[in-house]
């Protein structure tokens, strides 16, 4: 298993600012996925973050709105660029490829306000 | 497209008796599918992984089925309690996953 760490654990921002999402995992692994979640909906996969490479983004998000670096096997972080009231919302990473399964070890979110 | 469905109607039952949830996949063919739980304010946790050709895996009290023909999966938890009060989520196995909206899950005492 994996324990996965974030910061910061919420924080409200004014619309046009960028807030930049930090997460550290314990141990090496070999996926790491950004995933974004409204109040009582479903997890929606943002992109996942490769290590030393682009992310791969999924339809309807963009590298300019949401750039992601992975520097290293335990290490991500996703900024939220040129942020709207739209953009609230809980943003969770996670990680996998610990055991082979693909079960995937998320983080507890980063609960996010944009006034 | 890809989907996975869940009721998304909240389960309310009783303590003891069985819960049942139910996922149900379309336009695709998962090698596996997982479930997991969440809290409120908190992520999802890894429960249980079943493979495409495995009918049933238990782990304690719960216990999941993966039905290819219907293309379903089926989530029992067993003598559940209060503290099994959450939501519910399925997931596609492969490379990456995607999520039903999940099921909320009350057990009143």
């Amino acid at each position: 298993s994996a324990v996965i760490s974030q910061k910061p654990s919420r924080d409200i921002c004014q619309r046009g600012t960028s807030l930049t999402i930090q997460c550290q995992v314990d141990s090496q692994v070999t996926m790491m996925f950004w995933y974004r979640q409204q109040p009582g909906q479903s997890l929606t996969l943002i992109a996942t973050a490769n290590q030393g490479s682009e992310a791969t983004y999924e339809s309807g998000f963009v590298i300019d709105k949401f750039p992601i670096s992975r520097p290293n096997l335990t290490f991500s972080t996703l900024t939220v660029s040129n942020m709207s009231p739209e953009d609230s919302s809980i943003y969770l990473c996670s990680a996998s490829g610990t055991s082979g399964l693909n079960e995937q070890f998320f983080g507890p979110g980063t609960r996010l306000t944009v006034l | 497209s890809q989907k996975i469905e869940q009721n998304s109607e909240a389960l309310n039952i009783q303590e003891g008796k069985t819960a049942t949830l139910t996922c149900n996949y379309t336009n695709y063919s998962p090698a596996y599918l997982q479930w997991y739980r969440q809290d409120p304010g908190r992520g999802p946790v890894f429960l249980l992984l079943i493979r495409e050709n495995e009918k049933e895996k238990r782990k304690e009290r719960l216990k999941v089925t993966f039905d290819t023909t219907l293309k379903q999966s089926l989530f029992h938890i067993t003598a559940s309690q209060p503290a099994d009060s959450a939501t519910y989520l399925c997931g596609t196995g492969g490379f990456k996953t995607i999520f039903g909206a999940g099921t909320r899950l009350f057990v009143k005492a």
